[in-house]
């Protein structure tokens, strides 16, 4: 089983719609958890971290639910600048506090006119 | 602010050529440093990271090697490429004793090995 697992998608949704994607995780000690975009063929770029009581910044709201070990990223009102792939990332803090990110493979969102 | 910059942009090797690709952060001091690799249609691999100067710690085993020469340098070899070694290269940062450790990423080698 992967550490991090999301859907690839692609996800095509028309402008203005809302989009939700999960993610889930293996290892329940997890202790900090992201989302990432990554547009193509560039380095990702944090989205936003994601918080036990969940968070929300602007149109996008992120949900962390531990006892179930799964992450959502919500899109409201998607515009064509939102399309890009979403990197799920959890992060397993080893000795140190040299955290070792864990990635998703991503979800590929597309938004069309 | 910090800034976090890479080089080359873009490389192509022929196999059996050896490798050197630089990162290097300004504007922090003591950064923990990474390597990650992003092979085709896959996803981001921790290759090593350093939590100081000549600190490295490797992941995976593999014909790769960092080094991390001044504090704010990290660097990746390799003595002979593998076709395997195509990918993007992507070199993080974060802050120390940072509870979440939130990462921060350069603009990437994108490596071709023939």
């Amino acid at each position: 089983r992967k550490e991090v697992e999301q859907d690839p998608g692609p996800f095509n949704v028309p402008e203005g719609a809302t989009v939700a994607f999960n993610c889930t995780y293996s290892n329940s000690a997890s202790q900090s958890f992201f989302w990432y975009r990554q547009d193509c063929r560039k380095e990702p770029k944090l989205l936003m971290s994601v918080y036990s009581s969940g968070n929300e910044d602007g149109r996008f709201t992120a949900q962390l639910n531990r006892a179930s070990q799964y992450i959502s990223l919500l899109i409201r009102d998607s515009k064509l600048s939102d399309s890009a792939t979403y990197l799920c990332v959890v992060n397993n803090l080893g000795s140190g506090n040299t955290g070792k990110l864990i990635f998703g493979q991503g979800t590929t969102l597309q938004v069309k006119p | 602010s910090q800034t976090i910059h890479q080089w080359p942009a873009t490389l192509v090797q022929p196999v059996g050529s050896p490798l050197s690709l630089e990162c290097t952060v300004e504007g922090t001091s003591n950064p923990n440093l990474y390597w990650y690799r992003q092979a085709a249609g896959r996803g981001l691999q921790l290759l090593f990271y350093s939590v100081g100067i000549g600190q490295i710690s490797s992941e995976v085993p593999q014909n790769l090697s960092a080094s991390r020469p001044q504090d704010r340098q990290f660097i990746l070899s390799s003595k002979k490429l593998l076709l395997s070694d195509s990918g993007f290269y992507l070199c993080a940062w974060s802050v120390p004793s940072s509870s979440t450790d939130t990462q921060y990423f350069g603009p990437g080698t994108r490596l071709t090995v023939l």
